[in-house]
């Protein structure tokens, strides 16, 4: 099993341009979150997944910010229009049980 | 929602002592209580977990232990080595609804350094 794919690693974008982050889950796995980590707040929940189905998107910091879902396997979290605060690394996790396994993290710079 | 608080922020060790590092939780609820290590680069690893049903797991040279009366976990590393060098962080559940796996509240972390 090739774990969680994101893609891309790395991400240098202007601001006020809109920016796609990709996840690929592990096969089998029914659980997919969406973490943000910044050297000020650490690592934080934006939204997750059961299923398919949104559970809670309260970790969401605004409108800008949308992820989606659209099938088993895959799922995108978009920011429009991007701004310069919105860097950090990005992960996306995903979970058959409790334990979460974590992709490698894009990378994102908004200048 | 949950509350995880993890120290120190920093922690310095002989290769060969052993390393603690510790949280607390604030939702009573809560019954999971993962371990994750983080590399330079990467994305955080699991490397322990415990659930509320027992008081301590252990793992080779790693072991938890839970209080569930105190609301507070802590990771012990015994015999380190240079390889252990890297950012710990500890995790419980945020108690968001739904079923499934939940979202995990992580501590600010842990940069442990195993001085040669």
């Amino acid at each position: 099993d090739a774990g969680v794919i994101q893609s891309p690693r790395h991400e240098v974008t202007e601001m006020g341009q809109e920016v796609t982050l990709r996840c690929k889950l592990i096969s089998g796995h029914n659980s997919l979150f969406w973490y943000r980590q910044t050297m000020m707040r650490g690592l934080e929940l934006l939204i997750y997944f059961n299923n398919n189905v949104p559970i809670d998107d309260s970790g969401m910091p605004e409108d800008r910010f949308s992820a989606k879902m659209p099938n088993a396997s895959f799922s995108t979290l978009k920011i429009q229009p991007s701004e310069p605060r919105d860097s950090a690394v990005y992960f996306c996790a995903s979970s058959s049980s409790r334990a979460s396994v974590f992709g490698s993290g894009t990378r994102l710079t908004v200048v | 929602g949950e509350n995880v608080e993890q120290h120190p922020s920093t922690l310095s060790v002989q290769e060969g002592d052993s390393a603690v590092i510790k949280c607390t939780y604030s939702d009573s609820a809560s019954n999971y209580f993962p371990w994750y290590k983080q590399e330079l680069g990467k994305g955080p690893q699991l490397i322990i977990d415990i659930r509320s049903n027992v008081g301590e797991k252990k793992d080779q040279r790693i072991a938890v232990t839970l209080n569930k009366t105190a609301k507070h976990f802590s990771l012990h590393i015994t015999e380190t080595q240079p390889e252990d060098s890297a950012v710990y962080f500890c995790a419980a559940p945020g108690g968001y609804s739904g079923g499934g796996a939940d979202g995990l509240t992580f501590g600010k972390g842990t940069h442990l350094i195993i001085q040669p």
